[in-house]
C-alpha cells in the first residue's frame, strides 16, 4: 500500500513572496503519477500540477513547480509570487500506474493549509 | 462544459435513515470516482465505476454503502441506515480515460446525519 505525507498542517507566506509545501510517499512501484491539488474554501477539488515518475525534468505550471527526487521519494511544491487567490488547502497525491483498475485511484496526503497574506 | 455536477450541495439525514448523492460526470468523461473527507483529513478513495460496471469497490465500507452509475443517468452513492460517522463530505471526480492525467473533481456533497 501507498502511504502520503504531508507533514506541515499550517503555512503561512506574504504576497509576491516564494513558498515551498513538502510532501514524500512510500512506495514498492516504479511507475507512477504525482499530483498536487488545491482545495480553496468553496471545497472544489483542483488540479495544480501532475509530475510522472519516469520523468527526470520537473514539471511545471506558470507560478507552480515542483521538485521531484524519486530516489528520496519527496515530491514538494513551490509557488512563486503568492498571490491571496492561492490561499487554500494544499494536498499531494499518488497513483499507481498500470492497467488494472485498482491502479486508478489516488492516494491523498492530510493536506496543508496555505495562507497567503496581504 | 458544466464540469462534474454533485447534487445536493448539502444533505442533513437523521440517524437510520438513507442517504442518496448524485453525480454527473463531465461531457465525454466515462470513468467516476467517489472519494470520502472526513473533518482535517485528505480524501478517502471508495469505489471506482465505468458504466453500468464497478471496477473497484476497495475503499467502500462493506455494509449499507452502494454505488452504481447505469447507463443512462448520474451516478448514485447510496448510504443506508447512515449513522453519526457518515458525517463527511462526499466528493465524486470523473475522467476521459484512466485518470493518469488527472481527475476533474465536482465540488462535493457535504452529508451531516443527526
Amino acid at each position: 500500500a501507498q502511504t502520503v505525507t504531508q507533514s506541515q498542517p499550517e503555512m503561512s507566506v506574504q504576497e509576491a513572496e516564494t513558498v515551498t509545501l513538502s510532501c514524500t510517499y512510500d512506495t514498492s512501484e516504479n511507475n507512477y503519477y504525482l499530483f498536487w491539488y488545491k482545495q480553496p474554501p468553496s471545497r472544489q477539488m483542483i488540479l495544480v500540477i501532475r509530475q510522472e515518475a519516469y520523468k527526470q525534468q520537473n514539471a511545471t505550471e506558470n507560478r507552480f513547480s515542483v521538485n521531484f527526487q524519486k530516489a528520496a521519494k519527496s515530491f514538494s511544491l513551490k509557488i512563486s509570487d503568492s498571490q491571496l487567490g492561492d490561499t487554500a488547502m494544499y494536498f499531494c497525491a499518488f497513483m499507481k500506474r498500470g492497467s488494472s483498475g485498482s491502479a486508478r485511484q489516488l492516494t491523498f496526503g492530510s493536506g496543508t493549509q496555505l495562507t497567503v497574506l496581504p | 462544459n458544466a464540469g462534474v455536477m454533485q447534487n445536493p450541495r448539502h444533505l442533513v439525514r437523521r440517524r437510520g435513515q438513507e442517504a442518496r448523492l448524485r453525480c454527473s460526470p463531465m461531457k465525454g468523461h466515462s470513468h467516476v470516482y467517489w472519494y470520502r473527507q472526513l473533518p482535517e483529513e485528505g480524501l478517502k478513495f471508495m469505489v471506482y465505476l465505468q458504466k453500468e460496471n464497478i471496477i473497484d469497490e476497495s475503499g467502500m465500507p462493506k455494509e449499507r454503502f452502494s454505488a452504481e452509475f447505469p447507463k443512462e443517468g448520474p451516478s448514485i452513492l447510496r448510504i443506508q441506515q447512515v449513522v453519526r460517522g457518515d458525517s463527511a463530505a462526499y466528493f465524486c471526480a470523473s475522467s476521459p480515460g484512466q485518470g493518469a492525467y488527472g481527475y476533474t473533481f465536482g465540488s462535493g456533497t457535504r452529508l451531516t446525519v443527526v
